[in-house]
């Protein structure tokens, strides 16, 4: 099953125009991570966003975090063709400070982003 | 540094055949991770390593298993391949080892065709 949960599911807007992504999840999370995938490749790690934070910037991204909502978004500002890529919302899904050691990551379904010139 | 990197980049297998397939992580990430990534179900973590040892495991059946060497480069293998497996399999390794998941890095990954 899935943690996290994109909206929308596809997004398509102009060079220029702003782009934001919704992430929602289910249980307590101990950090929330956004990644990148170009069509049919590797993610890319964009940002993480821990759970005492409320909004954390990368460039022309910026993230908030609502934990009582447990929710998260992601906006790209002036958006380039180059931002074309699905995005994905990510969480560790074991509650709290887990006392088994690990990384593993729960992914939501994605945002399919195009971004058109 | 090196990014991590996954061999093959591409395989296609028949069903009831079995598949290896590589991962080396960045330089000093002992932790390895791996996720299988289809249209239908998404991404979803298959198990993770460290030091040698399988610490986390996912939801899938014993036809899937992986090992990790003494110097982090992992494998992970499928036996008696379905068509379901058919997927794009991703590695990611990790610099941190503690209890909370931090920054993956993935490799490229191998784009299974089973047929």
């Amino acid at each position: 099953s899935q943690q996290g949960e994109e909206d929308p599911q596809a997004l398509s807007i102009q060079e220029g125009e702003n782009a934001t992504m919704n992430c929602s999840y289910k249980t307590s999370i101990n950090n929330l991570q956004w990644y990148r995938q170009n069509s049919g490749r590797g993610l890319v790690h964009l940002i993480l966003i821990r759970s005492n934070e409320r909004e954390k910037h990368s460039g022309r991204l910026r993230v908030t975090l609502d934990t009582s909502k447990k929710s998260s978004s992601l906006l790209i500002t002036a958006s380039r063709a180059a931002d074309t890529a699905s995005y994905f919302c990510a969480t560790d899904p074991r509650p709290g400070r887990s006392l088994q050691a690990g990384n593993m990551l729960t992914f939501g379904g994605g945002t399919r982003l195009m971004v058109k010139p | 540094k090196a990014g991590v990197t996954q061999t093959p980049r591409y395989l296609i297998k028949t069903r009831g055949q079995q598949v290896t397939l590589s991962c080396s992580p960045i330089s000093g990430h002992r932790s390895v991770s791996w996720y299988q990534q289809t249209p239908g179900q998404g991404l979803q973590f298959l198990f993770e390593y460290f030091s040698e040892t399988q610490r986390n495991k996912g939801n899938f059946p014993g036809r899937f298993s992986g090992r990790q060497f003494s110097n982090s480069r992992s494998e992970m293998n499928v036996s008696t391949l379905e068509l379901g497996d058919s997927a794009l399999y991703l590695c990611a390794s990790s610099l941190v080892a503690g209890g909370i998941t931090d920054t993956q890095y993935f490799g490229p990954g191998t784009r299974l065709t089973v047929l």
